[in-house]
């Protein structure tokens, strides 16, 4: 399968604790993104990194970026409680135009 | 600025019935998509279009599901007949289409179609 994979399936942290969701794939990407999903809603993009980026920042969001390992993590600072939700990695692979969306971490913060 | 629709937001369908789904896309997108997603799991890609032409259906199966996107605009997907396997959310997204080929498109979301085969 060409899925990207997220771990941990599942994460349940503190009000204002950091989240940290990795995303692992399998072969080379024009680009990463990263989307949220809350339950019953559909998919809101968050951020792109493109496949020269290492790191790249959006408030309380830092993606990082490596290619020679074919990872990305999404780092969630300072979390807060309408965080919950799922956060799906999607790659487009090189010379490829399909999306590719992972399984989805599942991010509970606990207020 | 309105998002992407689609309705119903719900459906509930004996087997062997057929059913479809509506979706209205962000005005000015020119790329719509059908994505399947199961429960626990992230969407997969059923059909996209650029404009009015279906250039990726290579997931859909054809045997029981079409779609169509008529003057580049609104686009309808349907199954017929249902199987109980088809119980899933049906999320319909769409994006300019000007990345689509390097991956930088942002894709928009409607909230999706839950259907229920019984």
């Amino acid at each position: 399968s060409q899925q990207g994979e997220e771990d941990p399936q599942a994460l349940s942290i503190q009000e204002g604790e950091n989240a940290t969701m990795n995303c692992s794939y399998k072969t080379s990407i024009n680009n990463l993104q990263w989307y949220r999903q809350n339950s019953g809603r559909g998919l809101v993009h968050l951020i792109l990194i493109r496949s020269n980026e290492r790191e790249k920042h959006s408030g309380r969001l830092r993606v990082t970026l490596d290619t020679s390992k074919k990872s990305s993590s999404l780092l969630i600072t300072a979390s807060r409680a309408a965080d919950t939700a799922s956060y799906f990695c999607a790659t487009v692979f090189t010379g490829g135009f399909k999306t590719i969306f992972g399984a989805g971490t599942r991010l509970f913060v606990k207020a | 600025e309105a998002g992407v629709v689609q309705s119903p937001r719900y459906k509930i369908i004996e087997k062997k019935q057929p059913v479809a789904f509506w979706c209205n896309p962000i005005s000015g997108h020119n790329t719509l998509y059908w994505y399947l997603q199961n429960l626990g799991q992230g969407p997969e890609l059923l059909i996209r279009y650029e404009n009015e032409e279906a250039v990726d259906d290579s997931q859909l199966p054809k045997d029981r599901f079409s779609a169509e996107r008529l003057k580049g605009v609104d686009s309808t997907l349907k199954i017929q007949p249902a199987e109980l396997g088809d119980s899933a959310v049906y999320l319909c997204a769409s994006s300019l289409g000007a990345g689509v080929g390097m991956g930088t498109d942002t894709q928009y979301f409607g909230p999706g179609t839950r259907l229920t085969v019984l």
